[in-house]
């Protein structure tokens, strides 16, 4: 099973900063890496796909990068509906496996 | 519009089963591969199960390999998880999710709870 390690657990970020957040892959996944955003009682929902595609709808802001074992979320500009928790998941081998999650909140 | 729709929220004692529901809606149901992901509070998500658009190819995580059944009736759009000899760690929020051509989870459910407790 592919481990995901996501860092750091917690991000305080101010309002209109850049926040960036960390994926390693305990083996190369290529660039099968998505990432997901959630808000308190909601599902997940897909922000990035092959490692730095945004999904239909996802603003600019939004970025991701990396490949094999390194990928990088950043969110360019906070607003206020960005304060949520994200996940990588990676989706080259079976089990499908997600990281542990970043919650970016408000400084 | 996509909509996936899980039903079968229960509470039910160790060593229970139960039987839950997604019905999809906006999409052609059987062009897609379909999951089953559940999360336990304050964790991440875990996929647990994996159908193909046909329902011939199947895969599940070990943790509940032997104990739940994943099944689609495409004809009424509704992916099925039978769940058996339920444990207290099964308890979780359960989300059906599409999976897109490239195998990311593009569309998901709002979730059912299942809660396992004595």
């Amino acid at each position: 099973e592919i481990v995901m390690t996501q860092s750091p657990a917690t991000l305080s970020v101010s309002p209109g900063e850049r926040a960036t957040l960390s994926c390693r892959a305990s083996q190369s996944v290529g660039s099968n890496l998505a990432w997901y955003q959630q808000k308190p009682g909601q599902a997940p929902r897909l922000l990035i796909y092959g490692a730095s595609s945004r999904a239909t709808g996802i603003l600019a802001r939004f970025s991701g990068s990396g490949s094999g074992t390194e990928f990088t979320l950043t969110i360019s500009s906070l607003q206020s509906e960005d304060f949520a928790v994200y996940y990588c998941q990676q989706y080259h081998n079976w089990p499908r496996t997600f990281g542990q999650g970043t919650k970016v909140e408000i400084k | 519009e996509v909509q996936l729709v899980e039903s079968g929220e229960d509470l039910v004692q160790p060593g229970g089963s139960l039987k839950l529901s997604c019905a999809a809606s906006g999409f052609t149901f059987s062009n897609y591969n379909i999951q089953w992901v559940r999360q336990a509070p304050g964790k991440g998500p875990e996929c647990v199960s994996y159908i193909s658009g046909s329902g011939d190819y199947i895969l599940y995580a070990d943790s509940v390999n032997g104990r739940f059944t994943v099944s689609r009736d495409n004809s009424k759009n509704t992916l099925y998880l039978q769940m058996g000899s339920l444990r207290a760690e099964d308890t979780a929020v359960y989300y059906c999710a599409r999976v897109s051509g490239g195998g990311y989870l593009d569309y998901w459910g709002q979730g059912t709870q299942v809660t396992v407790s004595s």
